[in-house]
């Protein structure tokens, strides 16, 4: 089947600018998460959602940041007032259970650049 | 906090030969750990998982070790093909109240040919 999707791959907004980044999810899998990447270096966590429960969001640098998911599926995670220091590659993973033992699959990822 | 780090930020070794990469965990309480392969441009791939109540475990051509005792876990890939080039992070489930993972800085496998 279809692994996870992230749209748009690509993103150049200007400072200020607010922006919503998408991600599909692998069909099924109940748990899904946000990641970071700067360039060069390991994975971020930002925000873990799972099933109907309230999400993790113990990751999120700040205010600024946000994510929804709907219906259990669908998630979009929105940045507010961009600024050139959100410029990374920010990345959806989804899990069958999240349960912090299972695979974690990620999709391609989101290029973003605050100009 | 809580980290997970690797040894060397870039490995080389000639095609064919085996690789090893290394990775060290700070948290004792850590039950789950993955390798991941990213190429450029691309998201994380998954290699192979081992779980604490293990301390080997053989996929295709991969071999995840577990060193409990001294928080240590390494990547073996046999017979390295330039294919293999790629990103190599390991991974764990750092604090059992959160989900996600906690992420190393990654090691660069350069196969030279």
């Amino acid at each position: 089947g279809a692994g996870v999707s992230q749209s748009p791959s690509n993103k150049v907004t200007e400072k200020g600018k607010d922006v919503e980044l998408r991600c599909d999810p692998i069909s099924g899998h109940t748990a899904l998460y946000w990641y970071r990447q700067s360039l060069g270096q390991g994975l971020e966590f930002l925000i873990y959602f799972q099933g109907n429960s309230a999400p993790d969001k113990s990751g999120l640098p700040s205010d600024r940041f946000s994510a929804e998911r709907t219906g259990g599926s669908v998630s979009t995670l929105t940045i507010q007032r961009t600024q050139q220091e959100d410029s990374a590659v920010y990345l959806c993973a989804s899990s069958a259970a999240g349960t912090g033992q299972e695979t974690q699959y990620f999709g391609p990822g989101t290029r973003l650049l605050v100009l | 906090g809580e980290s997970v780090g690797l040894h060397l930020p870039t490995l080389s070794v000639q095609e064919g030969d085996n690789s090893i990469i290394n990775c060290a965990y700070s948290n004792s309480a850590s039950d789950y750990f993955i390798w991941y392969k990213q190429e450029s441009g691309k998201g994380p791939q998954f290699i192979i998982d081992i779980r604490s109540n293990m301390d080997k475990r053989q996929g295709q051509r991969v071999t995840v070790l577990l060193n409990k005792t001294v928080k240590h876990l390494s990547l073996q890939i046999a017979a390295t093909q330039p294919g293999d080039s790629a990103v190599y992070f390991c991974a764990a489930n750092m604090d059992t109240g959160r989900r996600a993972l906690t992420f190393g800085s990654g090691t660069r496998l350069q196969v030279q040919p």
